[in-house]
């Protein structure tokens, strides 16, 4: 079955740098990744996608990268805040989002530092 | 905005009772998920749920475990004799494509 590793598990940074995380998979039928975001005590929650068919989409201060040939896609958060500290989880996906279960990554926690 | 709701957030249980846990979906969803995060580690994939039956399910998923949609509303998932492994923390969740988690059942198992 798919499996995805995540890396760093933990990543500390200085308020208004940039953070990246790095996921791998393994099975090349996945082709939805998304990033989920967990805050303390709270539900993951989708930051961003991103589907197969591209290879790069941003949404503000936040992108996700993706390679389909070496398997690997990555969340940039640029100029991060405080609020930006909670622990990041990637995922990967066959045949698109609906009906198909999500394998995550192990998380990174990130800490901002004011 | 709609969110997946789970009750009850916290739930101790002893070894070998039953727990049920419940969760209410986003009211247009079609898919329904239930998921589990052993404390510090990945998230797992559990069960997925669709047109009033399983559609997939993991190892992890055995005899003990069952899911049932008994009404229009809610989703549960129950597990008939718990296990001290069996402590974690649950997540639901429901799509129509992406999706959206509940914010989880913390069942603790002495």
């Amino acid at each position: 079955g798919e499996n995805v590793e995540q890396h760093p598990s933990t990543l500390s940074v200085q308020e208004g740098d940039s953070a990246v995380i790095k996921c791998t998979y393994s099975d090349s039928a996945s082709n939805y990744f998304p990033w989920y975001k967990q805050e303390l005590g709270k539900r993951p929650q989708l930051i961003i996608d991103i589907r197969s068919n591209v290879g790069e989409k941003k949404d503000q201060r936040i992108a996700v990268t993706l390679n389909k040939t070496a398997k690997h896609f990555s969340l940039h958060i640029t100029e991060t805040q405080p609020e930006d500290s909670a622990v990041y989880f990637c995922a990967a996906s066959k045949d698109g989002a609906a009906g198909n279960k999500l394998t995550f990554g192990g998380g990174t926690r990130v800490l901002v530092k004011p | 905005e709609p969110e997946v709701t789970q009750t009850p957030s916290h739930q101790v249980t002893q070894m070998g009772q039953e727990v049920i846990l419940r969760c209410v979906p986003i009211s247009n969803h079609l898919y329904f998920y239930w998921y589990r995060q052993i404390l510090g580690q990945k998230v797992e994939f559990l069960v997925s749920f669709y047109n009033n039956e399983i559609s997939e399910k993991s190892e992890i998923f055995d005899d003990q475990f069952s899911v049932e949609r008994p009404d229009g509303s809610n989703f549960t998932l129950k597990i008939r004799s718990t296990k001290l492994e069996d402590s974690a923390m649950y997540f639901c969740a429901s799509s129509k494509e992406t999706q959206y988690f509940g914010p989880g059942t913390r069942l603790l198992v002495l």
